[in-house]
């Protein structure tokens, strides 16, 4: 079973929808990270947060540590949003990775 | 902005050959990292490394890898006698510190095929 599942795996919407990705985890973290990893495979990161929530522009991510859950939330979707989105959780010195969802965004 | 670099951006090799994947993380952070990600599957972790030693390091990273700052700039990993399944864009990361208080800057990849 994975450390880090995330769902869906593959989103499509219309320019303009609000999109949510959700990530839930199995093990004891110190902090979540959001990364955005475009075609070319370059990797950015997006958050870290290890409570609450967190908001940069368009983009919003939230944690609840209780039930091992994060979101991340694209307000008003663009095509330039469309990546792939990437849960990770930091455990001890490394970084476990989710699978990624694959988001393209339409005009 | 300062960033992480890897050199090349694509390595092609053959089968049995030693590879030396390089990197120049952030100057001012300490911790350093290597991940890769074989096409199609979920990053993986390989190693981490702190004050010139490993200090955690995946089933991976057995011991056809290593790793080395062998000048105060660069952080290599050498793969000793690549095999097929070494495939992989390897993305190398480095951070200030480690933990909670912890962003990690990633390289921009250097993709491997060995052939």
């Amino acid at each position: 079973k994975n450390e880090v599942e995330q769902s869906p795996q593959n989103l499509t919407a219309q320019e303009g929808e609000f999109i949510t990705i959700n990530c839930s985890y199995s093990v004891g973290i110190s902090a979540l990270h959001w990364l955005q990893q475009h075609p070319g495979g370059g990797i950015v990161s997006l958050f870290m947060l290890s409570s609450g929530k967190k908001k940069h522009g368009r983009l919003i991510a939230t944690i609840n540590i209780q039930e091992k859950h994060s979101s991340l939330h694209i307000t008003a979707s663009h095509p330039r949003d469309s990546a792939v989105y990437i849960c990770a959780v930091h455990n001890t010195d490394k970084l476990i990775f989710g699978t990624g969802t694959r988001l393209q965004v339409f005009p | 902005e300062p960033e992480v670099t890897q050199t090349p951006s694509h390595q092609v090799t053959q089968m049995g050959q030693e590879v030396i994947l390089r990197c120049v993380p952030i100057s001012n952070h300490l911790y350093f990292y290597w991940y890769r990600q074989i096409l199609g599957q979920k990053v993986e972790f390989l190693v981490s490394f702190y004050n010139n030693e490993i200090s955690e390091k995946s089933e991976i990273f057995d011991d056809q890898f290593s790793v080395e700052r062998p000048d105060g700039s660069n952080f290599t990993l050498k793969i000793r006698s690549t095999k097929l399944e070494d495939s992989a864009m390897y993305f190398c990361a480095s951070s200030v510190s480690r933990g909670r208080t912890d962003t990690q800057y990633f390289g921009p990849g250097t993709r491997l095929t060995v052939l």
